[in-house]
């Protein structure tokens, strides 16, 4: 166990609607990343948050947001969901400080299906 | 274009059988290169973070290795357990901040 809890663990959403998805990083992580993991291929880089600001992000549309928490928990919203957003989603806490992944862990991941 | 690389896509080998799987990377401002196990249905396992050319690390039957232009994860000796998708990511400035991309996963077979 990673001590880095996801909710939910599975979800369907019909086309155009929002979704929020959770993440609890693990004690003491200052950072977290979140990821976009199609069947078969490597995570994609959606965004980082270090300390509530925003530290990079990925090609995704400006319809992917993310919040950060005084606690460190996170949050990822997709607006106007389409089909091809249907994925993995992960996130991964780490307290390697701005920009650094140093031994960053991963939760379990929140499987989103789009119909 | 930055970009990350893995090869091969898939390795089967038998338990006892030494190999490597290879992830070369072209990217600018490079901060760091990590490797992971990603087992079925789970979030991926951090194994190794490597910094800068010449650097290697080692843990139980895995040592990962570095240089400027690519990584190589040896599996020495392997056991059924050792099957796993292994992925690569590198970590690079960007504007605004940093970046993180991993390779598509080396899937690896070990057979008893």
């Amino acid at each position: 166990e990673t001590g880095v809890t996801q909710s939910p663990t599975h979800l369907i959403k019909t086309r155009g609607q929002q979704v929020t998805l959770r993440c609890s990083s693990q004690s003491g992580h200052n950072t977290v990343s979140w990821y976009q993991q199609a069947l078969g291929q490597g995570p994609q880089f959606i965004f980082q948050y270090y300390r509530e600001e925003e530290n990079g992000r990925g090609n995704f549309p400006p319809r992917f947001s993310g919040l950060q928490f005084p606690n460190y928990s996170s949050e990822l919203n997709v607006n106007a969901l389409e089909l091809d957003d249907s994925a993995l989603y992960l996130c991964a806490s780490s307290s390697g400080g701005r920009g650094h992944e140093d031994s960053a862990f991963f939760g379990q991941g929140t499987r989103l299906t789009v119909v | 274009e930055d970009q990350v690389t893995q090869s091969p896509e898939a390795l089967r080998l038998q338990e006892g059988e030494s190999s490597s799987l290879n992830c070369s990377y072209t990217v600018s401002g490079l901060r760091g290169l990590f490797w992971y196990r990603q087992d079925p249905g789970k979030g991926p396992e951090f194994l190794f973070t490597l910094y800068s050319a010449g650097e290697e690390k080692e843990k139980e039957r895995l040592k990962a290795t570095l240089t400027k232009k690519e990584s190589f994860l040896h599996i020495t000796a392997p056991k059924p357990e050792d099957s796993a998708t292994y992925l690569c990511a590198v970590q690079a400035r960007d504007t605004g901040g940093f970046k993180t991309i991993f390779g598509a996963g080396t899937r690896l077979f070990v057979k008893a």
